[in-house]
Parts: C-alpha cells; sequence; structure tokens
C-alpha cells in the first residue's frame, strides 16, 4: 500500500510559471509532511515542511498548502526558474524520529 | 548549517567483495540515522534505522546480513554492503535528525555503488 501518493509524475512549466505538485496520504497519524528537492547525483535537500495545525506555510517562491479534511497537501513554486529543475519529493512521518516514507517523485523541468 | 557527510560519493568494486560507506553528522549529534536506497528515476526507499548503540532496525523485505549497519558513536554510522552483487548496485543516500536545530532531516550527498 502506498501511503504517500504524488502527482504527476513529471511536469513542464514555462519560466515564470507557477509549479504545483500534489500529495495524498493515507495515515491521519502522519504529523509531519516535508518537501524535498534532488538534483541528480545529490542526496534530497529540505525545502520546507508542515504540521497538520496550519493550513498554509510560505517561504520564499515555496509554499505549502495543506488540507487536513482531505488527507491532501501541494507544493506550490511561484516564479518557477531553470534553476528549479529537478525532483521534488513529498513526504510523511508520525513524529519528528520516525522514518520518512516518500512519495514516488515529480521530475520538473523549467523552459527557459 | 547543519552537515551529513557521506562517502564515499561512488564506488566500484567486483562481484563478491564488501563495500563500507560512512555517514557522518558534521556539527551535530545524531542518535538516529536512516540508511534509504534509490534507483534511478525512482523515489527513496528506506533500508533500516541505524540507532546509536544499539541494533539496527531493518526495513521489511531488507536482509540484515546482506547490509550491515553499525552506529558506533553519535556523529557515525556506517553501511556495509557485504558478499555485493550486480543486483546491489544502486545510490545510497543516509539522513540524520538535528534535534537541537528543530524538525530538519539532513541528507548526505548519496553514494553510488556499481558492482561488476
Amino acid at each position: 500500500q502506498q501511503q504517500v501518493k504524488q502527482s504527476p509524475q513529471s511536469l513542464i512549466v514555462q519560466k515564470g510559471g507557477i509549479s504545483i505538485i500534489n500529495c495524498a496520504y493515507e495515515n491521519t497519524a502522519f504529523d509531519y509532511f516535508p518537501w524535498y528537492q534532488q538534483f541528480p547525483g545529490k542526496g534530497p535537500a529540505l525545502l520546507i515542511a508542515i504540521r497538520p495545525d496550519v493550513s498554509e506555510k510560505k517561504e520564499g517562491r515555496f509554499t505549502i498548502s495543506f488540507n487536513k479534511s482531505a488527507k491532501q497537501f501541494s507544493l506550490h513554486i511561484m516564479d518557477s526558474q531553470p534553476g528549479d529543475s529537478a525532483t521534488y519529493f513529498c513526504a510523511a512521518s508520525m513524529n519528528r524520529d520516525d522514518k520518512i516514507i516518500f512519495g514516488k517523485g515529480t521530475r520538473l523541468h523549467i523552459l527557459p | 548549517g547543519a552537515v551529513v557527510s557521506q562517502h564515499p560519493s561512488r564506488v566500484i568494486c567486483k562481484s563478491g567483495t564488501s563495500v563500507k560507506i560512512e555517514c557522518r553528522s558534521l556539527d551535530f549529534q545524531a542518535t538516529t540515522m536512516f540508511w534509504y536506497r534509490q534507483f534511478p528515476k525512482q523515489s527513496l526507499m528506506l533500508m533500516a534505522t541505524s540507532n546509536e548503540g544499539s541494533k539496527a532496525t531493518y526495513e521489511q523485505g531488507v536482509e540484515k546480513d546482506k547490509f550491515l549497519i553499525n552506529h558506533a558513536s553519535l556523529t557515525l554510522s556506517t553501511l556495509t554492503v557485504t558478499s555485493a552483487h550486480p543486483e546491489d548496485s544502486s545510490f545510497y543516500i543516509c539522513s540524520a535528525v538535528d534535534w537541537v536545530r528543530g524538525e530538519k532531516l539532513f541528507f548526505g550527498s548519496g553514494t553510488q555503488l556499481s558492482v561488476l
């Protein structure tokens, strides 16, 4: 059973546009939802994270929207740039010390 | 910011040999580290949770005798792939939580293992 479902699998966006990646989860015990960015041959890097008591969190051009009732959360990248081209993973865990469960990833390509 | 160092970044070995991968937290103490495996264009799959001073907890389907994990200190965890075979070729990534700086899970830069 896939605990964190991520879509789309790949995404192409024009420079300056908004990139939107969606995730859905099954387990209501999850209470920490991070997003990671990964470039080829590198480990993932934490972009932004949210907890269920907040509906939205913004850091620079990156925004997480969280819908607890729908068990969904999404990443919005505003003013997308070619340097944002990477693979993005949503994830979830039950507490800070627990293992992180990753979505399958979205390969984002920003057209120059 | 907090850094997790992973070494080596790339290793090529012959089938049947053992390979050790090191994961170090450079400026924080990590009581728990995680080891992941990633195939090309796929997601990260958790292999095991490494706990300082105790035995690692392996995920279902991961052979503990093949993937030996040692977490002997608060800053170092090692993964040894024993008797490696071509099917073990993959990208291995470690991660650690920095409690002092909050809920930040930091990842190493990964190790690309190629078994000939």
